[in-house]
């Protein structure tokens, strides 16, 4: 059973770099049928999408960040990761990766697949 | 941007009873619809995809339905552990986006 897991820094400075991984085990980060997502949450609110990557490394991201972003993969450690850069006290969140899986009608479709989320916190 | 609205914000219901809750999209979404389930410190657990086909292992009390813009996730008979948080998201355009979330708590 697939099982994701995020790790990075829980304090962030403003202004400067967020940078997280996540680590798949028990499946393939390769294989063709799953896309690989980030979402947040800010403490006691809602979800947003953040962006995902493919295993080719063919990324999208949401408008709302897309300046300050970045995705990627390594395929070969199984892992990956986000950057995003001029962060606030509005970047405060629970972050997750998750895996978005691939239907025969529409391809990203649904989470199914979510790590345990970490903390990242904003502040100087 | 496709916006989801849930109601109600909070549903209070005791264990038993059936609860409704509902979930509208701002522009046509077809069946594109997801519904998940979060508990405090956990992170959300998928339950219904395609507007009504249940998650692998979720109990056959929780039941999607709709289309197009108007959706609705039905727990038949509520247990205690089905007091949680749920959301509704659209998986039928860019950016996906989800509801604001339908707190159960038990009355």
């Amino acid at each position: 059973q697939v099982q994701l897991q995020e790790s990075g820094p829980g304090l962030v400075k403003p202004s400067q770099t967020l940078s997280l991984t996540c680590t798949v085990t028990g499946g393939s980060i390769s294989s063709g049928d799953y896309y690989w997502s980030w979402i947040r949450q800010p403490p006691g609110k809602g979800l947003e999408w953040i962006g995902y990557v493919y295993f080719n490394g063919v990324t999208y991201y949401n408008p709302s960040l897309k300046s300050r972003l970045t995705i990627s993969v390594d395929t070969s450690r199984k892992q990956f990761s986000m950057n995003l850069n001029s962060v606030s006290a509005a970047d405060t969140a629970i972050y997750y990766c998750a895996r978005e899986y691939c239907s025969s009608t529409n391809c990203p479709a649904w989470f199914d697949t979510w790590g345990q989320g970490t903390l990242v916190t904003v502040s100087s | 941007e496709i916006v989801m609205t849930q109601s109600p914000a909070t549903l209070s219901q005791s264990p038993g009873e059936r609860a409704t809750l509902s979930c509208r999209a701002s522009q046509y979404v077809s069946n594109i619809v997801a519904w998940y389930q979060q508990k405090p410190g956990q992170p959300p657990r998928l339950l219904i995809y395609g507007a009504s086909t249940r998650a692998t292992g979720i109990p056959a009390r929780f039941s999607g339905s709709g289309s197009g813009t108007e959706f609705t996730l039905t727990i038949s008979s509520l247990q205690s552990e089905d007091f949680a948080v749920y959301y509704c998201q659209q998986y039928n355009n860019w950016p996906r986006t989800f509801g604001q979330g339908t707190r159960v708590e038990i009355k």
